[in-house]
């Protein structure tokens, strides 16, 4: 059981590329979501999803893209980087309800020249 | 959806005194309040957690309390210990929104 598992741990970017970080769980959870922490920051919610088929905005949607065709994998898509999106960037997973247990992804740490 | 705003952003205390945090959410609905501490460089790791039909939980050292009236939820740490440094944050459902962190800092 690899819990929730991200792709690539690191990557570098340049100014208007596009590319797409992986996302993937093994528990059968229903709900995932993508968080960006900046350095010295909290964690703010990008986008999120409660099942296959269906994804919903949060806080900083703007840039990134999402799409849920399984109930494993959760990709985030950057569109056009910019440097305003270097951050590092955790997948997280959960069952079903509002009160269940959130488990994190080890993060992939995401610079944009 | 939720607001979430944590106090103080920075705490500094002894090895061995206690340490609270606290947390006030916005949306009355929500009924789930997890405590996450993230070590440098490392995933937030849950901690310990209370959901609405209780006012109290503890777990060894920590113990977290919640207000639903207020709209508050704290964390306490007794007898702190430097392994105990790192920055802690506190969030609530539903889409799981988090306060912006603190950073405890628990000199020897």
């Amino acid at each position: 059981n690899a819990g929730v598992t991200q792709t690539p741990k690191f990557q570098v970017l340049k100014t208007g590329q596009s590319m797409t970080l992986q996302c993937a769980q093994d528990m059968n959870h229903e709900y995932m979501s993508w968080y960006r922490q900046d350095p010295g920051m909290g964690l703010r919610l990008i986008h999120y999803s409660v099942g296959a088929g269906i994804t919903d905005q949060g806080e900083v949607p703007n840039g990134y893209n999402v799409s849920r065709s399984t109930t494993e994998d959760f990709p985030l898509r950057l569109l056009s980087a910019a440097p305003s999106q270097t951050s590092v960037y955790f997948c997280a997973s959960r069952q079903t309800g509002p009160t269940d247990t959130q488990y994190f992804g080890p993060g992939t740490r995401l610079t944009v020249l | 959806g939720e607001n979430v705003e944590q106090h103080p952003s920075t705490l500094s205390v002894q090895e061995g005194d206690s340490a609270v945090i606290k947390c006030t959410y916005s949306d009355s609905a929500s009924n789930y309040f997890p405590w996450y501490k993230q070590e440098l460089g490392k995933r937030p790791q849950l901690i310990i957690d209370i959901r609405s039909n209780v006012g109290e939980k503890k777990d060894q050292r920590i113990a977290v309390t919640l207000n639903k009236t207020a709209k508050h939820f704290s964390l306490h740490i007794t007898e702190t210990q430097p392994e105990d440094s790192a920055v802690y944050f506190c969030a609530a459902s539903g889409d799981m929104r988090f306060g912006a962190g603190t950073r405890l800092t628990v000199k020897p």
